[in-house]
């Protein structure tokens, strides 16, 4: 049983194209982390969140409490958003990570 | 400010063998925590340290072992490697707990591999 699922697994995309990757959780959190991993392994904190809605230049992220949902949205994308986007959720004494979502952007 | 700084980048160990990894936290980061990602397993939390106190550790053996120094740097040891944790080890830090809700800062990673 995966604590944190994401969906899409795989999204390819014209530039210029809105982009919603969505993240379902079945822990209660503290809160909700949205991660970007290039190729080569390095790893970016994108947003943390525990409530409502932030916004970060094209990137905009939302979560439901009640409804253990959250979800990443990149509005005009660009081949540079190409990347890997997880979810991670703080449950507990735990951290969980979602699968992750590939993203390719094509110019 | 320099970033999150781990040492070796890439390694590769035999079966049987240990391994001990290396993590500079970000000045003033009191919290460092450290995870293994695996294309099969994607990422999984090790464990976290804060003032040299391991304070919340994830489903692993007894193998994966860390401590943090007195300068929050802080190390990881996997002993009687295993084909099996060939994997990028990453390391994180931040300024208080990630299990409080605070903003994760990681590393590059170090690539190990077991032969």
């Amino acid at each position: 049983k995966n604590e944190v699922e994401q969906s899409p697994q795989n999204l390819t995309a014209q530039e210029g194209e809105f982009i919603t990757i969505n993240c379902s959780y079945s822990v209660g959190i503290s809160a909700l982390h949205w991660l970007q991993q290039h190729p080569g392994g390095g790893i970016v904190s994108l947003f943390m969140l525990s409530s409502g809605k932030k916004k970060h230049g094209r990137l905009i992220a939302t979560i439901n409490i009640q409804e253990k949902h959250s979800s990443l949205h990149i509005t005009a994308s660009h081949p540079r958003d190409s990347a890997v986007y997880i979810c991670a959720v703080n449950g507990g004494n735990q951290f969980y990570f979602g699968t992750g979502t590939s993203l390719t952007v094509i110019p | 400010k320099a970033g999150v700084t781990q040492t070796p980048r890439y390694l590769i160990k035999t079966r049987g063998q240990q391994v001990t990894l290396s993590c500079s936290p970000i000045s003033g980061h009191r919290s460092v925590s450290w995870y293994q990602q695996t294309p099969g397993q994607g990422l999984q939390f090790l464990f976290e340290y804060f003032s040299e106190t391991q304070r919340n550790k994830g489903n692993f053996p007894g193998r994966f072992s860390g401590r943090q120094f007195s300068n929050s740097r802080s190390e990881m040891n996997v002993s009687t490697l295993e084909l099996g944790d060939s994997a990028l080890y990453l390391c994180a830090s931040s300024l208080g707990l990630i299990l409080s809700g605070n903003t994760i800062y990681f590393g590059e990673g170090s690539w190990l591999t077991v032969v």
